[in-house]
């Protein structure tokens, strides 16, 4: 089954330092764009940045840069996104996505989503 | 940035009803060289992620009922549920992704009547 599979619900204290992973199966992983999606509590969608997991190249929201890091490993179908300090209005869920469309195809829409990864951080 | 703005921020339709939801971009997203629109239209259930409908403005993806249609060009933008079903109860996004950053609009609740 095509899928993204994100990694647990994680509880972290203000200043701490996180990483969590989405990983692709039953595709080709490294060709297609995969994307990170914010959405804080009772709130709506905030694109944050986006992969192109063959090269490593990374696009992000000035909203998000300097803020989170997007890295990937393609020898484990594995993306990732990351943060130095957390603060507490980092509290939201985090979706994965694969762009939509052709390998390679740079249209960011999303055709297939993760289930998120709840990520809650106390001050 | 271009910005997305959806309306109405609510709405509640009868069963078997049409229920229209409108999404206008700040600028255009018709790409010239393509004569495509970079909109796509997204339904979120609760406790679930977005479901693609509808990219290309009008293209409704594989497995998405028909009664969900999209329309519009440049700047101005309709998802139209034709018939509403007890199951399209969710809350819908649109989302340009002509340029970078790629934004949503605000979302638009869709409630029975």
């Amino acid at each position: 089954e095509v899928q993204l599979v994100q990694s647990g619900a994680e509880v972290k204290k203000s200043g701490e330092s996180l990483k969590i992973s989405c990983k692709g199966s039953s595709y080709n992983f490294a060709n297609y764009w995969i994307g990170w999606v914010r959405q804080m509590p009772g709130k709506g969608l905030e694109w944050m940045g986006i992969i192109y997991p063959d090269e490593s190249e990374a696009r992000y929201s000035p909203s998000f840069q300097g803020q989170v890091t997007i890295s990937a490993d393609r020898s484990i179908n594995t993306a990732y996104l990351q943060w130095s300090s957390l603060k507490a209005s980092d509290t939201a869920i985090y979706y994965c996505a694969r762009q939509g469309g052709d390998q390679a195809a740079s249209y960011w829409y999303f055709d297939l989503w993760g289930r998120g990864t709840l990520v809650t951080v106390s001050s | 940035d271009i910005v997305m703005t959806q309306s109405p921020d609510s709405l509640a339709v009868s069963l078997g009803e049409r229920a229209t939801i409108n999404c206008k971009s700040s600028q255009s997203v018709l790409y010239s060289s393509n004569n495509k629109n970079y909109i796509a239209w997204y339904q979120q259930k609760p406790g679930q992620p977005p479901k693609l409908l509808i990219y290309w403005a009008s293209t409704r993806e594989s497995g998405v009922p028909d009664r969900f249609s999209g329309s519009g060009s440049e700047t101005d933008f309709t998802l139209t549920i034709s018939s509403l079903q007890a199951e399209d109860v969710a809350v819908y996004f649109c989302q340009h992704y002509y340029w970078t950053p790629p934004a949503f609009g605000q979302g638009t609740k869709v409630e029975i009547k």
